[in-house]
């Protein structure tokens, strides 16, 4: 079945530590979103790929970064983890066509739960 | 910038029993979609029903329905026949693509 896959499922880091998040799809879809959500509020757009056109969201912190080397894989990078980046990481893919159809809905991944120690 | 309001932070429903989840949305764009998803704890976001804005028609999926006013900006979510397997927090969310803002959420609870 077609899908967004996100490894690790959860991943542990030290405050300060890179950490790098997975993210790859079957759908062949050519845009890639990154959310941040925590506990009890909703996602919060980090930045997405239209293509190979990276955008930022203004308030993302420039500690979080993106690679997206093909169409199926996208990576978050986080620099330098702090205690307020503990979060639900979450991917998401949707096809921008031109014409109507699915265009604008969002396929999610299961999210990565991150851990700050 | 579009906002998204969602002003029950928590609703309950008994099985069987009809329920419906409020949303309204600000923008000044008339070509955009609306959406409502589902999370439950998991915490997989799991598509429930779409709305494509130039689309008068309210969107429905088996026991799910919206009901649509664009000039007054309101996207209510109607979920009939309420199962156990509903509960979760709900999110509407306005999309014009590629950008997509969700709502705060709304959690359901399903009382047996």
């Amino acid at each position: 079945d077609a899908m967004v896959i996100q490894n690790p499922r959860y991943q542990v880091t030290q405050f300060g530590k890179p950490v790098t998040l997975s993210c790859s799809q079957t759908l062949n879809h050519n845009v890639m979103y990154w959310y941040q959500q925590k506990s009890s509020q909703a996602p919060k757009l980090l930045f997405h790929y239209y293509d190979k056109d990276f955008n930022n969201e203004a308030d993302t912190p420039d500690n979080f970064q993106s690679r997206r080397p093909n169409t199926s894989f996208c990576f978050l990078d986080i620099r330098s983890p702090g205690l307020g980046d503990a979060a639900m990481y979450l991917c998401a893919t949707s096809r921008d066509a031109r014409g109507r159809g699915l265009q604008g809905t969002q396929y999610f991944g299961p999210g990565t739960r991150l851990t700050v120690l | 910038a579009q906002t998204v309001t969602q002003s029950q932070p928590e609703m309950s429903v008994q099985e069987a029993e009809t329920v419906t989840l409020s949303c309204t949305y600000d923008t000044s764009e008339s070509d955009y979609y609306l959406f409502w998803y589902k999370q439950p704890p998991s915490r997989q976001m799991i598509l429930v029903i779409r709305q494509e804005a130039y689309k008068q028609q309210n969107a429905t999926e088996n026991r799910f329905s919206v009901n649509f006013q664009k000039a007054a900006k309101s996207f209510s979510l109607k979920i009939s026949d309420s199962q156990l397997g509903d509960a979760a927090m709900y999110f509407c969310a306005y999309c014009r693509v590629p950008d997509m803002r969700f709502g705060a959420g709304t959690r359901l609870t399903v009382k047996p």
